[in-house]
C-alpha cells in the first residue's frame, strides 16, 4: 500500500524561528510533491509544490527540499510567524500519476509562539 | 464562483438515513475530487471525475457509496444507509486541469455526523 509519513505530528516554535517538517515516500515513480496548509475550519489549501528533477524550491519563506536518494522531502518554514499556525500535509501522487489523485500524509499541527 | 462551495455545511443524520452532499466546483474546473479526511488526520481520496466522467471511484469504502457529476459541473456524494463509521469531514476539490500538478482548490467541506 502506498503511504506518505509525515513527522512530527506536532510542532512548537518561536516567532522567527525556523519549522521542519518532514515525510518519507515509497513509490519512487512519485514525480510531484506538494505541501498544503490547513487552518481551523478551512480547507487545505496548496502551499509550495516540487518535481523531483530538483533538490530545492523556494517561494518566499516557505522552501521544500527534496532527496530522491533517501525517498525524503521536507518544508522548512524560516522566520516563522504566529500566522504560519495551522496544520501542514505534504502529500504525493496515488496510483499511477495520473489523474491527479494525492496521498496525503497524516499532517503536522504548527504552533509558532509570539 | 470564487472558491469550491460545498452544502450543507453540517448534515446529523441518523443510522440508516440516505444522505446527498453536494459539492459546486470553481466555474471552468475540469476535475473534481471527492475526499474524506477524519479529525487529526489527512484527506483520504474517495473517487474524481473529469468533466462527467468518473475517471476513478476505487476510494469509495463500499456500495453505499457513489457520486455523480452529470453535467461535469455540480458533484453529489451520496452515502446510503449511512452508519456511524461514515461520520467525518467530507471534501469537495477541483482543479482546473487534469494531472496531479495541477493544484487543488478545496472546499470547506460538509462535518457529516451520523447518530
Amino acid at each position: 500500500q502506498q503511504q506518505v509519513k509525515q513527522s512530527p505530528q506536532s510542532l512548537i516554535v518561536q516567532k522567527g524561528g525556523i519549522s521542519i517538517i518532514n515525510c518519507a515516500y515509497e513509490n519512487t515513480a512519485f514525480d510531484y510533491f506538494p505541501w498544503y496548509q490547513q487552518f481551523p475550519g478551512k480547507g487545505p489549501a496548496l502551499l509550495i509544490a516540487i518535481r523531483p528533477d530538483v533538490s530545492e524550491k523556494k517561494e518566499g519563506r516557505f522552501t521544500i527540499s527534496f532527496n530522491k536518494s533517501a525517498k525524503q522531502f521536507s518544508l522548512h518554514i524560516m522566520d516563522s510567524q504566529p500566522g504560519d499556525s495551522a496544520t501542514y500535509f505534504c502529500a504525493a501522487p496515488l496510483g499511477n500519476n495520473q489523474g491527479g489523485k494525492l496521498i496525503f500524509g497524516q499532517g503536522t499541527e504548527l504552533s509558532v509562539k509570539p | 464562483g470564487a472558491g469550491v462551495s460545498q452544502s450543507p455545511r453540517y448534515k446529523v443524520t441518523k443510522r440508516g438515513q440516505d444522505v446527498a452532499l453536494r459539492c459546486d466546483p470553481i466555474s471552468g474546473h475540469v476535475s473534481l475530487y471527492w475526499y474524506r479526511q477524519a479529525l487529526g488526520q489527512g484527506p483520504e481520496f474517495l473517487t474524481y471525475f473529469n468533466y462527467e466522467a468518473q475517471q476513478d471511484k476505487s476510494g469509495l469504502p463500499n456500495d453505499r457509496f457513489s457520486a455523480e457529476r452529470p453535467e461535469g459541473s455540480i458533484s453529489t456524494l451520496t452515502i446510503q444507509r449511512t452508519e456511524q463509521r461514515d461520520s467525518a469531514m467530507y471534501r469537495c476539490a477541483s482543479s482546473l486541469a487534469s494531472g496531479p500538478a495541477s493544484g487543488y482548490t478545496f472546499g470547506s467541506g460538509t462535518r457529516l455526523t451520523v447518530v
